[in-house]
């Protein structure tokens, strides 16, 4: 089976651009939640979807903002990219919010670079 | 707001010996789960043990155990018999609901 699957791999960007990232959980998963690491750190939470409706949202500005679709993919949108946005973004599926002894199983994220 | 704490930076162990990985952790929560990830250079997030707040059992998995002290917020991960193939950043994670919360990792060296 076909574990979570996330593209591009690497992207480059300028300051300003905006950019989409895709994600596609594993199948039966509902949930999908999306985390920046920034070098040398742990990854934070940036939005949990399940459902196609947020559920939850961490410590980011307006300019990112995601979406879930019909069947369970997903995007993340950041606009009027910064330096400081060049991260790991990773994506992880979930069965479902919450659910018990259920852990979120993460993608290879993609790298994005702000020149 | 929870906070995750890993107070080792870097750490390293020999072939075949054994290594403690720390990790703290704040909440008022009582039922919750805790995780611990690996993240080799792939960059791929992969989990290792999970325990929930509420089972006073440690969890094992293989080589892997832990010790989860609720009332002193401690949760931390052994790997017995340590092999190459287990360096990698290890992260300590909470969750709360669907939203974990990671520590800021340990880098584990291990020495042939």
């Amino acid at each position: 089976d076909a574990g979570v699957t996330q593209s591009p791999t690497h992207l480059i960007k300028t300051r300003g651009q905006h950019v989409t990232l895709r994600c596609s959980p594993i199948s039966g998963h509902k949930s999908v939640s999306w985390y920046q690491q920034v070098l040398g750190q742990g990854p934070q939470f940036i939005f949990q979807y399940y459902e196609k409706e947020e559920r939850g949202r961490g410590n980011f500005p307006d300019r990112f903002s995601a979406r879930q679709f019909p069947n369970y993919s997903s995007e993340l949108n950041v606009n009027a990219l910064l330096l400081g946005d060049s991260a790991l973004y990773l994506c992880a599926s979930s069965l479902a919010v919450g659910a018990r002894n259920q852990p979120q199983h993460f993608g290879d994220g993609t790298r994005l670079s702000i020149l | 707001a929870q906070t995750v704490t890993q107070s080792q930076p870097e750490m390293s162990v020999q072939e075949a010996e054994t290594v403690t990985l720390s990790c703290t952790y704040d909440t008022s929560e009582s039922d919750y789960y805790l995780f611990w990830y690996k993240q080799p250079p792939s960059r791929q997030m992969i989990l290792v043990i999970r325990q929930e707040a509420y089972k006073q059992q440690n969890a094992t998995e293989n080589r892997f155990s832990v010790n989860f002290q609720k009332a002193a917020k401690s949760f931390s991960l052994k790997i017995s018999d340590s092999q190459l193939g287990d360096a990698a950043m290890y992260f300590c994670a909470y969750r709360l609901g669907s939203r974990l919360t990671f520590g800021e990792g340990t880098q584990l060296t291990v020495n042939p």
